[in-house]
């Protein structure tokens, strides 16, 4: 299957700094990815859906300012936690489905990142 | 209501067992429906997908679809220790991509 690759698998950072993800489609070109978050024992939730090209979709809640989605390219999107709080300690995970597969088709995961702010 | 539901559990069945796993949507136009497991502290992975009514197998598992009742199961037999983790049904129409909020199985040897 599709490959997604996300970095770094673990980060922790202090409160007040940014932390950058990275999510790459490995073996085929992504137009759109997703973004999630995952608390202990809850599900995931979808922060955004990311765009190659064009703005990021935020849910609703989700601050925009706090969280920057770029898209830069097929293969990349990036989520930046800037200026992270503890409150924003969690696991972070992005993925994206393969275009060339057809429409409404199963979504590739990345490993998911692990945010610590202390 | 919430876009997909499942009971969060723990469903706990004895190694051997089937192991019945439930999960309702609310969006009609929903078309296709996955069924995704997830260790702790892991990334989810794609079990099962499922696209018109009916069931459909595959090894041990097999996913159930009635788009009328807007009702997707996962049946997982000869249930092993190795299958307990929490299990996310996942739904998407024309665009976003939404899971429930997974069931947990334990499966007890």
């Amino acid at each position: 299957g599709a490959v997604v690759s996300q970095h770094p698998s673990r980060v922790i950072c202090k409160s007040g700094t940014s932390v950058k993800i990275e999510c790459r489609s490995l073996d085929f070109q992504a137009t759109t990815m997703f973004w999630y978050r995952q608390f202990p024992k809850q599900s995931l939730m979808l922060m955004a859906t990311s765009n190659e090209g064009s703005k990021a979709t935020y849910e609703q809640g989700v601050e925009k300012d706090k969280f920057l989605i770029n898209h830069a390219s097929l293969t990349l999107s990036t989520l930046t936690v800037t200026s992270a709080h503890p409150e924003d300690s969690s696991f972070y995970i992005c993925s994206a489905r393969d275009p060339s597969r057809g429409g409404n088709t199963e979504a590739f995961f990345g490993q998911g990142t692990r945010l610590t702010v202390v | 209501q919430k876009e997909v539901e499942q009971n969060s559990g723990p469903l706990s069945v004895p190694e051997g067992a089937i192991a019945s796993l439930n999960c309702t949507y609310s969006d009609r136009v929903s078309q296709s429906f996955f069924w995704y497991r997830q260790y702790s502290g892991k990334s989810p992975e794609l079990i099962m997908s499922i696209y018109s009514n009916g069931d459909k197998e595959d090894g041990r598992f097999t996913a159930q679809l009635n788009k009328a009742s807007q009702y997707v199961s996962l049946l997982i037999r000869d249930s092993q220790p190795s299958d307990s983790a929490t299990y996310l049904c996942a739904v998407t129409g024309t665009y976003k991509y939404i899971f429930g909020t997974g069931t947990r199985l334990k499966v007890l040897a």
